[in-house]
C-alpha cells in the first residue's frame, strides 16, 4: 500500500512555537499533499508537493519531500490557537489514481 | 467559484434501512467525484470514485454502492444498513492528477 503514515499521533505545543509533523509513504508517487480536518468539519487542502521538488512554502506552511526517503514534513511556524486541528498527509500513485491519506496527526495549540 | 455540497449534515438510520447521501459541484464540469469514509480518530478510507457519468470505481466491497446520474451529481446508496456502516463520509473533487481535493462538509452518520 502507498499510504501515508504521520508521525507524531498527537502533538501538543504552546502558542508560538513550531509544529512539525512527519509523513512517510511506501511507493513511488507523483505528488504528496497535505490536508487540515478541524473536529467535525470536511478536509481543507493546505499543500501540493510535486515528486520532482524537494520544498515549498505557503505562508507560515513549510513542506519538504525528500523521495529517496519516501518521507515528506510539514513545519507550522510561530503556531496559534486557531491551528489546532488534524493534519493529514495523502499520495497518489501512477496513472489517475485516487490519493490515499494516512490517519493524521492531532495537533493541539495551547494559549 | 467552485463549490461542492453534501448533505444531510448528520443522519441516524436504523440497521436494515436504505441509504442515500447526495453530493452536487459547482462552478466546474467534469470533476473527478470521490466518496471517503472516515472512523472515528481514523484517517479516510476510499470507497467509491468516478472520473466521469456512469463510470464508477469502486475500492471496497460492502453493502454501498456509488452512482454518477449527471455529471456534477455523486450519490452513496445503501438497501441495507449495518452497524458498521456508522462514519463520518466525506465527498470530494478534484480536476484529476496534480490538483488538490475540495472536500464537503461530511455526513455524520449512525446507524443504529
Amino acid at each position: 500500500s502507498q499510504q501515508g503514515e504521520e508521525d507524531p499521533q498527537a502533538l501538543s505545543i504552546q502558542e508560538g512555537e513550531n509544529a512539525t509533523m512527519n509523513c512517510s509513504y511506501k511507493t513511488s508517487i507523483n505528488n504528496l499533499q497535505w490536508y487540515r480536518q478541524n473536529s467535525g468539519r470536511g478536509l481543507v487542502h493546505l499543500i501540493l508537493i510535486r515528486s520532482n521538488e524537494r520544498e515549498k512554502h505557503s505562508g507560515r506552511l513549510r513542506v519538504t519531500l525528500d523521495t529517496s526517503k519516501k518521507s515528506s514534513s510539514l513545519l507550522i511556524t510561530a503556531s496559534r490557537a486557531a491551528d489546532t486541528a488534524s493534519y493529514f498527509c495523502a499520495t497518489d500513485g501512477p496513472g489517475n489514481t485516487p490519493l490515499v491519506f494516512g490517519k493524521g496527526t492531532r495537533l493541539s495549540v495551547i494559549a | 467559484s467552485q463549490t461542492i455540497h453534501q448533505w444531510p449534515a448528520t443522519l441516524v438510520q436504523p440497521v436494515g434501512s436504505p441509504l442515500s447521501l447526495e453530493c452536487t459541484v459547482e462552478g466546474t464540469s467534469n470533476p473527478n467525484l470521490y466518496w471517503y469514509r472516515q472512523a472515528a480518530g481514523r484517517g479516510l478510507q476510499l470507497l467509491f470514485y468516478s472520473v466521469g457519468i456512469g463510470q464508477i470505481s469502486s475500492e471496497v466491497p460492502q453493502n454501498l454502492s456509488a452512482s454518477r446520474p449527471q455529471d456534477r451529481q455523486f450519490i452513496l446508496s445503501s438497501k441495507k444498513l449495518l452497524l458498521s456502516d456508522s462514519g463520518f463520509y466525506l465527498c470530494a473533487f478534484s480536476y484529476g492528477v496534480g490538483y488538490g481535493y475540495t472536500f464537503g462538509s461530511g455526513t455524520r452518520l449512525t446507524v443504529v
